[in-house]
């Protein structure tokens, strides 16, 4: 069974960094790409970005380009996103997710994990 | 506002069908494939559709997809009142070179 587990999700200041993380299991990591996908609150799903299997590849969301980067360890089946320069409009609950042979194809979700950017 | 277009919300009674559309364009919806999305209250979000009209090992056929042009449909036949959340649709952009999603429709099973 597939399996994702967000962490590292918190309460940042304005201008302030943070770094999330995705533990995977249950499937061969490095096999597949995996995505970032926000939620704001009240707001709708709002992708954020992807990596490739490899690691080699990655595409964003124009507005997160240049202050968040993806990345992973395919040796821990982890994946990160760290976030910097962050503002009040980055506040959601970031899920991690799973592609399907495609990066535009989703299917395993984790359960997400809060980050607020407020002073 | 989202690149894809969704009904903001949609309602039926148990037992009955429902229809939501996403429309788009010939950057996205036009060219590419279409996913469809289930996030009940309190859960991750689940995918029940992709390809267009291919569903994941363990989803209903009650749920049923379609792309038509640049727009796409999900049908949800025999509502449940477990189905009651929001609905998303997403593809990719060719122009944005991202993959985007449609602004959610809630579903209220009444």
């Amino acid at each position: 069974e597939v399996q994702l587990l967000e962490s590292g999700g918190g309460l940042v200041q304005p201008g302030g960094s943070l770094r999330l993380s995705c533990a995977a299991s249950g499937f061969t990591f490095s096999n597949y790409a995996m995505s970032w996908v926000r939620q704001a609150p009240g707001k709708g799903l709002d992708w954020v970005s992807v990596i490739f299997g490899s690691g080699g590849n990655t595409l964003y969301t124009d507005s997160v380009k240049g202050r968040f980067t993806i990345s992973r360890d395919n040796s821990k089946n982890t994946l990160y996103l760290q976030m910097s320069s962050l503002r009040g409009e980055d506040t959601a609950v970031y899920y991690c997710a799973k592609g399907l042979g495609t990066i535009a194809v989703l299917d395993s979700w984790g359960q997400g994990t809060p980050v607020t950017v407020s002073s | 506002q989202s690149v894809l277009t969704q009904p903001p919300s949609v309602s039926a009674a148990p037992g009955q069908k429902v229809t939501i559309s996403c429309s788009g364009s010939s950057s996205n919806i036009g060219n590419n494939y279409v996913s469809w999305y289930q996030h009940l209250p309190g859960t991750a979000p689940k995918l029940l559709i992709y390809d267009n009209n291919k569903r994941p090992s363990g989803i209903s056929d009650r749920f049923s997809g379609s792309k038509s042009g640049t727009s796409a449909t999900l049908d949800i036949t025999g509502l449940q009142t477990g189905d009651e959340g929001d609905y998303y649709c997403g593809t990719w952009d060719s122009s944005l070179t991202a993959v985007i999603f449609g602004g959610g429709t809630k579903l209220t099973v009444l």
